[in-house]
């Protein structure tokens, strides 16, 4: 168990749907950061987090919306998606901003029909 | 921004043979560089990584090589085992707020 956990596991939403995705870290660190897994393609950077300050990160969809209520948890708020938005989301969570080792949660199979 | 590419996409060696996965990076201000290992259905966990500030790591059968001149940077894995199969994936950060920056990443098949 590296510390990171998100819940769901799995997650199915339809198109109109509203849904989140929350991320719990127990390893005191101070950066956390969502990632978009799609097959063929490499991990994709979605919002990075620094003491519960959101790094601006202007390339994603405004579909997605994140939320950091404090350094422990980190929300991804989910709004009409699109299929093509179907992957596995990665919660991660390193001590600081500054090349310090991340470690990755189990992540969330979402599925957008 | 930072662009790590990764070769091979695929690498299929026999068992107790050497692997060898090479990254580029663009930045050249990158001066981190770890090493992800993913099995089927986990999570990525790293498995080594390199700073700018040194040429090569060893951790028993893995290394990492980094070429700071021509930007690259690779993963040896030596006397490979069945355990051993996974995705492998680099990555370059500058320690900035682009956080990590992965390459495609490399599925390592090993042979019986």
């Amino acid at each position: 168990e590296t510390g990171v956990t998100q819940t769901p596991r799995h997650l199915v939403m339809g198109m109109t749907n509203k849904k989140s995705l929350k991320c719990e870290q127990h390893l005191g660190h101070n950066a956390m950061y969502w990632y978009k897994q799609s097959a063929k393609k490499p991990l994709e950077l979605m919002f990075v987090y620094s003491l519960e300050e959101r790094v601006e990160n202007n390339s994603v969809p405004s579909r997605f919306s994140p939320e950091c209520p404090n350094s422990s948890h980190l929300f991804l708020h989910l709004h009409t998606l699109q299929p093509e938005d179907s992957a596995l989301y990665l919660c991660a969570s390193s001590q600081s901003l500054a090349n310090t080792e991340a470690f990755f949660g189990q992540g969330t199979r979402l599925t957008v029909v | 921004g930072e662009n790590v590419e990764q070769h091979p996409s695929t690498l299929s060696v026999q068992e107790g043979d050497s692997a060898v996965i090479k990254c580029t990076y663009s930045d050249s201000a990158s001066n981190y560089f770890p090493w992800y290992k993913q099995e089927l259905g986990k999570r990525p966990q790293l498995i080594i990584d390199i700073r700018s500030n040194v040429g090569e790591k060893k951790d028993q059968r893995i290394a990492v090589t980094l070429n700071k001149t021509a930007k690259h940077f690779s993963l040896h894995i030596t006397e490979t085992q069945p355990e051993d199969s996974a995705v492998y994936f680099c990555a370059a950060s500058t320690g900035g707020a682009d956080g990590l920056t992965f390459g495609k990443g490399t599925h390592l098949i090993i042979q019986p």
